[in-house]
């Protein structure tokens, strides 16, 4: 099994739309977690870190499942600027410094 | 603040060319590192610096190396260029420790012919 899973879509939506993404994980030891956002030909970002009571940011709702080992990203009325690469992150525990990044989720919002 | 840098943003060799792609960052962090990204293979670890004077290999180090120059700079060598090292680079840093963020920088695009 992978250590990061993600499903790489394309998820194609209409502008308005709800969509979710999830994100398997599997060290269950794992100390933190975050959502990056990749343009087309950019450098990743972070969009928002994911934290065990679950976060919101504006249309953006990050959550984690700790029994499942996943994590999820909500994204409620999507928007054409949406559209780009979503990269989950999971940092191990220990001493290791090096995060484990998902190979990514393509997300398409159309008219 | 500029975040992170790297220098050159696209750059073609030949086979067995030899070149340094620069990376420095002006946030303070301790640890930086190195990826590459290749389509449909996401991003690969190829070293990391955990602090300055530290250095260690990733996921994919062959055919590299690095040198962390001082806490801000942190260089990554191609000492024979091949074709299986065309890719996106990026360089990243982050504050040290398991749960902290990576920033990154814009990366620089790499073709060997």
């Amino acid at each position: 099994r992978k250590e990061v899973e993600q499903d790489p879509g394309p998820f194609n939506v209409p502008e308005g739309a709800t969509v979710a993404f999830n994100c398997t994980y599997s060290n269950s030891a794992s100390q933190s977690f975050f959502w990056y956002r990749q343009d087309c030909r950019k450098e990743p970002k972070l969009l928002m870190s994911v934290y065990s009571s679950g976060n919101e940011d504006g249309r953006f709702t990050a959550q984690l499942n700790r029994a499942s080992q996943y994590i999820s990203l909500l994204i409620r009325d999507s928007k054409l600027s949406d559209s780009a690469t979503y990269l989950c992150v999971v940092n191990p525990p220990g001493g290791s410094y090096i995060p484990t990044f998902g190979r990514g989720t393509s997300l398409i919002v159309h008219p | 603040n500029a975040g992170v840098t790297q220098t050159p943003k696209f750059q073609v060799l030949k086979t067995g060319q030899s070149m340094t792609l620069q990376c420095a960052q002006d946030m303070n962090h301790n640890s930086m590192y190195w990826y590459r990204q290749d389509p449909g293979m996401g991003l690969r670890l190829i070293y990391y610096s955990a602090s300055e004077g530290t250095t260690d290999k990733g996921e994919v180090p062959n055919g590299y190396n690095v040198s962390r120059l001082n806490k801000r700079e942190f260089s990554l060598r191609l000492e024979s260029a091949a074709p299986s090292q065309t890719s996106v680079y990026f360089c990243a840093s982050s504050v040290t420790g398991q749960l902290y963020e990576q920033y990154f920088g814009p990366g620089t695009r790499l073709t060997v012919t």
